[in-house]
């Protein structure tokens, strides 16, 4: 496609069940991050892939949390046992990077609210 | 805790003027970032400053870095109604990829 893409673009779940959000880069872009967006507030940043290197899982903020991604393609971002907490929007980001950090092209976002 | 933070937090403005937002940062980096977000959900670059450029314009907007103060200041001229969103700017520390965005500043522009 022609930008990221996520999906679900909103998503309802109970407390203590999984979710698994997905995020599409695009074509070529070897960069890809997730971010967190509480109401109101800044992004938080969770974690990062570049390729075929280890990711930068600095700011996943508990073992719960956890992301992959295969080669330079789609990436998954699996909450276990949500929490109410855990209601944000889930932003994903892809780049091209070479030397230095590049622009980021965002999706949409996927929404969760957990009851 | 974050890298950048905006200043201020909220800024309602006529439109026609000029709107001024500020960025601080706590290490040495590459490059400032300013993207732009309406309503919660995706961002959208606006423009890019690398370290050892100290303006930047593009259209309406300027930016400024002074690198000796960690700062960094967008500018958009003329206001629309349609300017009114949320700007955040991004920084990297220098040798690492890992991108961090301030709070934001929430701009609104009245008719």
């Amino acid at each position: 496609g022609a930008g990221v893409s996520q999906s679900p673009s909103n998503k309802v779940t109970e407390k203590g069940k999984d979710v698994e959000l997905r995020c599409d880069p695009i074509s070529g872009h070897t960069a890809l991050y997730w971010y967190r967006q509480r109401l109101g507030q800044g992004l938080e940043f969770l974690i990062y892939f570049q390729g075929n290197s280890a990711p930068d899982k600095s700011g996943l903020p508990s073992d719960r949390f956890s992301a992959e991604r295969t080669g330079e393609s789609v990436s998954t971002l699996t909450i276990q046992r949500t929490q109410q907490e855990d209601s944000a929007v889930y932003l994903c980001a892809s780049a091209v990077v070479q030397a230095n950090t590049g622009e980021l092209f965002f999706g949409e976002g996927s929404r969760l609210t957990v009851l | 805790s974050q890298q950048g933070e905006e200043d201020p937090q909220a800024l309602s403005i006529q439109e026609g003027e000029n709107a001024t937002m500020n960025c601080s940062y706590k290490t040495s980096i590459n490059n400032l970032q300013w993207y732009r977000q309406n309503s919660g959900r995706g961002l959208v670059h606006l423009i890019l400053i690398r370290s050892n450029e100290r303006e930047k314009h593009s259209g309406r907007l300027r930016v400024t870095l002074d690198t000796s103060k960690k700062s960094s200041s967008l500018l958009i001229t003329a206001s629309r109604a349609a300017d009114t969103a949320s700007y955040f700017c991004a920084t990297a520390r220098q040798g690492a990829q890992k991108l961090v965005f301030g709070q934001g500043t929430r701009l609104t522009i009245n008719p």
